[in-house]
């Protein structure tokens, strides 16, 4: 079983590009989650999506935006690059919402 | 905003003795959950209380959950080198935002 795959696992960005960061899951779950995490920050939820068809701001959600693409997929893009979104972003999926959470691996990204 | 506030901030303990983390958080919740994060990787579920349970097993792991208090603590006995990793408290609220809110966390260093 994968999991949750998330790619890429690193990325260098300049500041005002734009990239998509993309997660799956195998395990039939109904919601999906982004997180950053910095130093001395913990996780902050970015945006998640409790179905397919459906997405929510979390925490932190400017200069960010999500696709629920199907019940597996999830992916979140950053339009416009900033240094400010340098982080480990981490995709998560569950079964029940607010239930026991499956990470992925991270994307470290640095924006320049 | 942070949650959950996990206490120390860091750890450094023998092999074999116990180690004890604590987490307090500021509103009512549904459940109060635990992840450790190895470095460089994702977080991984260890444990999971409900508002309405005071004590929970699992293997080498004790969650206690101190509603009136608003804290939960981890205890892991007999520690192992193996154990050396990030351990987050996160919480589920019953309303609002779905997904988890995650304290800063407790770095553990387990020395052989």
């Amino acid at each position: 079983n994968a999991g949750v795959t998330q790619t890429p696992k690193f990325q260098v960005l300049k500041t005002g590009q734009s990239m998509t960061l993309q997660c799956a899951q195998d395990m039939n779950h109904n919601s999906m989650y982004w997180y950053r995490q910095d130093p001395g920050m913990g996780l902050r939820l970015i945006y998640y999506s409790a179905s397919e068809g459906t997405t929510d701001k979390g925490e932190v959600p400017n200069g960010y935006n999500v696709s629920r693409l199907n019940k597996r997929e999830f992916s979140l893009r950053l339009e416009s690059a900033a240094p400010s979104q340098t982080s480990v972003y981490f995709c998560a999926s569950s079964g029940s919402r607010r239930e026991k959470l499956f990470f992925g691996s991270g994307t470290q990204l640095s924006v320049l | 905003s942070q949650q959950g506030e996990e206490d120390p901030q860091a750890l450094s303990i023998q092999e074999g003795e116990n180690a004890t983390m604590n987490c307090s958080y500021k509103t009512s919740i549904n459940n109060l959950q635990w992840y450790r994060q190895n470095s460089g990787r994702g977080l991984v579920h260890l444990i999971l209380i409900r508002s309405n349970e005071r004590e929970k097993h699992s293997g080498r792991l004790r969650v206690t959950l101190d509603t009136s208090k608003k804290s939960s603590s981890l205890l892991i006995t007999a520690s192992r080198a193996a154990d050396t990793a990030s351990y987050f408290c996160a919480t589920a609220t019953g309303g609002g935002a779905d997904g988890l809110t995650f304290g800063k966390g407790t770095h553990l260093i387990i020395q052989p």
